[in-house]
C-alpha cells in the first residue's frame, strides 16, 4: 500500500513569507507526527496527533509554528513569517500508536533565503 | 530534560561487526527503537526493545538494559550498503512519541 506522502518535496521561500507543508499519512494510522532535521543533526520533535485527543504541541519552537489534522487524516504544518533558522527538512510520520514503529515520509526540504 | 547519547561516527571494514551504543535519561520510557537513515532519505525502522535482553533480526541485533539506561545495535557481516546513520529513539509516552539521539554515522570501508 501507499506510504506516508509529503508535499512539496522542496520549498524555497523568502524570509518573512508563510509556508504550508502537507502530510498524507498511511490509511488507518491513528497517530501522526511532525519532526524536523537540520543538516547533520538528529530529529527534533515538533508536534503529534493521536486520534481525537488534543495534540501534543510541546516541541513547537515558537508561536510562528502551528499544525492541524483534518478529519483524522491529512495534516498541514504552517510556519508564519519564516526565518533563516527555519531551514531544515521537515519529516512527517504516522503509526498505529503505542509500541508501533513510525513510518516516515520523504520529507519537505525547506530553504529560507 | 531528555538525554539520548550515541557516538557521532564509527568506521568498520566490510564483513566485520560494529556495535553502536546508546545511553538515555528520559522522563518516561515505553520502549526503545533503532532506525536506519541513508543520506537524503527518510529513516526506516530496524528494531524495537521494551523488555531487557537481546532481540535478533537477521544480521542486526538490538539489546536493552532498562536499569542501566543502555541499548546497543549490533551489525554483523557488514556490507557496503550498511553505510548510513543509525538513530536511537526512546518512546517517552504511551502513544509512541519518540525522542531521538543525534545519530551515529557508520562508514563501511572495503
Amino acid at each position: 500500500g501507499a506510504g506516508v506522502s509529503q508535499s512539496p518535496s522542496n520549498k524555497v521561500t523568502e524570509k518573512g513569507k508563510d509556508v504550508e507543508l502537507r502530510c498524507d499519512p498511511i490509511s488507518g494510522h491513528t497517530a501522526l507526527y511532525w519532526y524536523r532535521q537540520s543538516l547533520g543533526q538528529g530529529l527534533e520533535f515538533l508536534i503529534y496527533f493521536q486520534g481525537n485527543s488534543a495534540p501534543d504541541k510541546s516541541g513547537l519552537p515558537s508561536d510562528r509554528f502551528s499544525a492541524e489534522r483534518t478529519g483524522g487524516s491529512v495534516s498541514t504544518l504552517t510556519i508564519q513569517r519564516t526565518q533563516q533558522e527555519d531551514s531544515a527538512v521537515y519529516l512527517c510520520a504516522s503509526s498505529l500508536g503505542h509500541a508501533s514503529p513510525l513510518h516516515f515520509g520523504n520529507g519537505t526540504r525547506l530553504t529560507v533565503t | 530534560g531528555q538525554n539520548i547519547d550515541q557516538p557521532t561516527e564509527m568506521t568498520a571494514t566490510e564483513g566485520a561487526i560494529v556495535q553502536i551504543n546508546c545511553t538515555y535519561q528520559t522522563s518516561g520510557f515505553n520502549g526503545l527503537f533503532w532506525y536506519q537513515q541513508h543520506a537524503g532519505e527518510a529513516p526506516t525502522f530496524l528494531s524495537y526493545n521494551v523488555l531487557d535482553g537481546l532481540e535478533e533480526k537477521g544480521r542486526f541485533s538490538s539489546f536493552l538494559s532498562r536499569s542501566k539506561g543502555y541499548s546497543y545495535l549490533l551489525l554483523k557481516e557488514l556490507q557496503m550498503k550498511d553505510s548510513a546513520s543509525y538513530l536511537c529513539a526512546v518512546s517517552t509516552d504511551s502513544w509512541g512519541k519518540l525522542q531521538f539521539g543525534a545519530g551515529t554515522q557508520v562508514v563501511v570501508t572495503p
